[in-house]
């Protein structure tokens, strides 16, 4: 089965800051990869699939890059309302693997 | 308006079994793969389950193999779960999510509210 690695666990960054996530599949996923964000006590939300395409209603300062193993989120300007875990997601087959998650705070 | 609502979680002894379900609403039900994911208290995202539209093709993950069974009823709209054999480990909240499109190869959504399971003695 492939595995989703993410990195890195959890980051503590300042309101405005640009914060990077990083997803590795250990085979190749093409671009079948989705990003969820999960905010305390609520229900994962899609905020990207197909690895960069930006789902309805999702702040543009969210973005998403990558193709094969090696994936990117990027907020651009985090703000207070980002606090959240985000997981990467592969869809290329079943199992549909979850990373473990990135546990994302204001500094 | 897209609507999944799960129910049927409750506290269970060890060795016992459960059948969840998830109620549809507001999309053409057969036209989409549905699966289970769960997530243990304080825990990340686990994909436990996928059943395919017209229910032909299922997949678990290797943690619930054997004893879990995914299933639907397109008529009613509703997707369930019949856990067997319940471990402690098997405490969580469960959620069903629609996959996002029609292919079967889609990201998740939406996702429903989650039902508690709770295995203890």
């Amino acid at each position: 089965d492939i595995q989703m690695t993410q990195s890195p666990s959890s980051l503590s960054a300042s309101v405005g800051d640009r914060v990077t996530i990083t997803c590795r599949a250990s085979q190749g996923i093409s671009n079948y990869l989705a990003w969820y964000q999960q905010k305390p006590g609520k229900v994962p939300k899609l905020l990207i699939y197909a690895a960069s395409t930006l789902q309805s209603g999702v702040p543009s300062r969210f973005s998403g890059s990558g193709s094969g193993t090696d994936f990117t989120l990027t907020i651009s300007s985090l703000q207070p309302e980002d606090v959240a875990t985000y997981y990467c997601q592969k869809y290329s087959s079943a199992p549909r693997t979850f990373g473990q998650g990135t546990k994302v705070e204001i500094k | 308006e897209v609507q999944l609502v799960e129910s049927g979680g409750v506290v269970v002894q060890p060795g016992g079994s459960l059948r969840l379900s998830c109620a549809a609403s507001g999309f053409i039900f057969d036209d989409y793969t549905m699966h289970w994911v769960r997530q243990a208290p304080g825990k990340g995202l686990e994909w436990i389950s996928l059943i395919s539209w017209d229910g032909d093709n299922t997949y678990y993950a290797d943690s619930v193999k054997g004893r879990f069974t995914i299933s639907r009823d397109n008529s009613k709209n509703s997707l369930y779960l019949q856990m067997n054999s319940l471990r402690t480990e098997d405490t969580a909240l469960y959620y069903c999510a629609k996959e996002s499109s029609t292919t079967g190869w889609g990201a998740f959504d939406p996702w429903g509210q989650g039902t508690l399971v709770t295995v203890s003695s």
